[in-house]
């Protein structure tokens, strides 16, 4: 089975930097996925992390340790639009998802 | 730009009663996923179409849903009977084949009553 650990939620101020940690259990790896979710709507992509080390795409980056089991998304300069739910997913087998319950992260003023 | 597509929207139904749910993926994406997600959880796979065959509904209670997709382009989820627990949100996606990010529509809000 797969089992994917997430923080539930975390609270932060408006440009300040956020670290999103997620670790894993899993059989058949084939690499790891963060979705950005916001309340009501559907997941969209952020990064894709198949190789150990960090991916950096815009304000945003991502970092994969595979021997940890371990990944981490890194908001920069933080905006309120950012306040949404992170999803951590491993992609196993035959491109199925496994998802952690994702960490609700909250911008404020 | 290219979207997966799913109707209805919201959908309320009395418990007992049957639903169903539609999704067109995007063209060319032959592999296509539904997920079930509840509120405060992470999105849950039910079913995995690679063109029109199933590749994985291990997660499907298949006493009451089932799913199709006939001619390997858009597809359905039926719920029958509804139950109370069945009230979530489920959500399409599509994928190129092999391991590429998935694209999600917009979901359908079910509320069972």
């Amino acid at each position: 089975g797969q089992n994917i650990d997430q923080p539930t939620e975390m609270t932060a101020t408006e440009g300040a930097i956020v670290q999103i940690n997620c670790t894993y259990q899993t059989s058949g790896f084939n690499g790891l996925f963060w979705y950005q979710q916001h309340a009501g709507e559907a997941p969209t992509f952020l990064s894709y992390n198949v190789l150990d080390g960090l991916e950096e795409k815009g304000r945003f980056s991502s970092f994969l340790s595979r021997s940890k089991g371990y990944s981490y998304l890194l908001l920069k300069e933080l905006q309120m639009k950012d306040s949404a739910s992170y999803l951590c997913a491993v992609s196993y087998g035959n491109n199925r998802l496994a998802f952690g319950k994702g960490n609700q992260v909250v911008v404020i003023p | 730009e290219a979207e997966v597509a799913q109707s209805p929207r919201y959908k309320i139904t009395e418990k007992s009663q049957a639903v169903a749910f539609w999704c067109d993926p995007i063209s060319g994406h032959a592999t296509l996923y539904w997920y079930r997600q509840i509120l405060g959880q992470g999105p849950e796979l039910l079913v995995q179409f690679q063109d029109e065959s199933v590749v994985d509904d291990s997660q499907l209670p298949k006493d009451r849903f089932s799913a199709e997709r006939l001619k390997g382009v858009d597809s359905t989820l039926k719920i029958q009977p509804a139950e109370l627990g069945d009230s979530a949100m489920y959500l399409c996606a599509s994928s190129l084949v092999g391991v590429y990010e998935q694209y999600f529509g917009p979901g359908t809000r079910l509320t069972v009553t």
